[in-house]
């Protein structure tokens, strides 16, 4: 089956500073991707829709200025998480649309912890 | 609005004990229902996916069945290594760009 990876796996970060997480796809082309966010002992909330040469559509309540989305080619889309605060500490999980069989496909998460 | 309700929240059985997770959907337009198995601190597995009412799946000790309303996930004689966060999903639309929508989820812990 096709194959999302994330990078980095974790990450610990100062307060204020910005972290970047890498969403791949390794063997099929993703015209979209998606980013979810979930908290402990709570379901994937969709951030946002991240669209291949286009501007991400975000969901309502999820800062766009804060949580930038870039998806510069079709195996790759980033998420920066810009000045982060503790209250950012989640587990950001990615997936990405395969164009040839047409179904979604997770990447592994990235747990990230703002200190 | 497109909504996905599981139930129970969580749930625990005896090695050998079968039971059903429920998930209610409301969506206008539904491409697929999707089951998910979640191990902590990673990302969902995929199990299956359903189009239209009437359709059943089996895996393993797993069999999904969907309706215009909900869908099941029957676990048949669970063993501890079933133990996880099963997450219903909800796709509208007509392609893999459409966005997926998610249950809350159950927590199923099998004991030995």
């Amino acid at each position: 089956g096709a194959v999302v990876s994330q990078h980095p796996s974790w990450v610990i970060c100062k307060s204020g500073t910005s972290v970047k997480i890498e969403c791949r796809s390794l063997d099929f082309q993703a015209t979209t991707m998606f980013w979810y966010r979930q908290f402990p002992k709570q379901s994937l909330m969709l951030m946002a829709t991240s669209n291949e040469g286009s501007k991400a559509t975000y969901e309502q309540g999820v800062e766009k200025d804060k949580f930038l989305i870039n998806h510069a080619s079709l195996t790759l889309s980033t998420l920066t998480v810009t000045s982060a605060h503790p209250e950012d500490s989640s587990f950001y999980i990615c997936s990405a649309g395969d164009r040839v069989d047409d179904e979604q496909y997770f990447g592994p998460g990235t747990r990230l912890t703002v200190t | 609005e497109d909504q996905v309700t599981q139930s129970p929240e969580a749930l625990r059985l005896q090695e050998g004990e079968s039971s059903s997770l429920n998930c209610s959907y409301t969506v206008s337009g539904l491409r697929g229902l999707f089951w998910y198995r979640q191990d902590p601190g990673k990302g969902p597995e995929f199990l299956f996916t359903l189009y239209s009412a009437g359709e059943e799946k089996e895996k393993e000790r797993l069999k999904a069945t969907l309706t215009k309303k909900e869908s099941f996930l029957h676990i048949t004689a669970p063993k501890p290594e079933d133990s996880a966060t099963y997450l219903c999903a909800v796709q509208a639309g007509y392609s893999s760009a459409s966005k997926i929508i998610f249950g809350s989820g159950t927590r199923l812990s099998i004991r030995p």
